[in-house]
């Protein structure tokens, strides 16, 4: 599976649009982006993901570049309650497992 | 709720005991994931099955083992267990190997 590249941490203001970047240079054409989200201590919570086509949900937007070297995702009015560690994973097409990475701590401020 | 259950949500042990850990996937669920969260790890994957038969490993100890049973629900093994096992134990379950994982609230596992 491709390897991806998160800042450590960000921070946003409540209501504002979070963008959260990932770098997979080297995702091949099989492999999908998935994103998940962990607040405090609690399970990881699946968010979107997608192949290279944009995908929205009613969580968050997925915005993949043409290339698919890249991708962002968008929490369009973030609340206090998106304050968590948010996982960009790439995943081969019938893998077996997800791999986590160290994630970004994507803090929201009032 | 998530639809994933763990049990129990706690555990404290101590040192060489050893522990079983449940998980109950979301109906109609046949895969089950097993992480391990420890502070300076982040989420480690430790082994996946799939209809009753095991499909994928992680860097699980040989001293952790994993089944499940044929109503699905899966249980997670710790034998001989050291202070460095303390963690959290996140279990997952998910419907097809492209649709997401569902997880559940995790076994926190402390090993005096």
């Amino acid at each position: 599976d491709a390897k991806t590249t998160q800042p450590p941490s960000m921070d946003c203001a409540e209501g504002r649009a979070a963008n959260l970047p990932c770098n997979h240079s080297t995702i091949s054409g099989n492999e999908y982006v998935y994103w998940y989200r962990q607040i405090h201590s609690q399970g990881p919570q699946y968010i979107i993901h997608g192949l290279k086509n944009n995908e929205t949900n009613e969580m968050a937007s997925l915005i993949i570049t043409e290339d698919r070297k890249s991708s962002t995702l968008i929490l369009p009015h973030a609340t206090l309650r998106d304050t968590a560690v948010y996982y960009c994973i790439v995943r081969g097409q019938g893998a077996q497992k997800l791999v986590f990475g160290q994630g970004t701590r994507l803090t929201i401020n009032p | 709720d998530s639809g994933v259950t763990q049990t129990p949500k706690h555990l404290i042990t101590a040192t060489g005991q050893r522990v079983t850990l449940r998980c109950s996937p979301r109906s109609g669920d046949l895969s089950v994931y097993w992480y391990q969260q420890s502070l300076d790890q982040g989420l480690q994957f430790l082994i996946q099955y799939y209809n009753g038969e095991e499909r994928a490993k992680g860097n699980i100890l040989e001293r952790f083992s994993a089944q499940q049973f044929p109503d699905l629900h899966s249980e997670l093994n710790l034998s001989s267990l050291e202070l460095g096992d303390s963690a959290l134990y996140f279990c997952a379950s998910s419907e097809n190997f492209n649709r997401g994982y569902t997880f559940g609230s995790g076994t926190r596992l402390t090993v005096v």
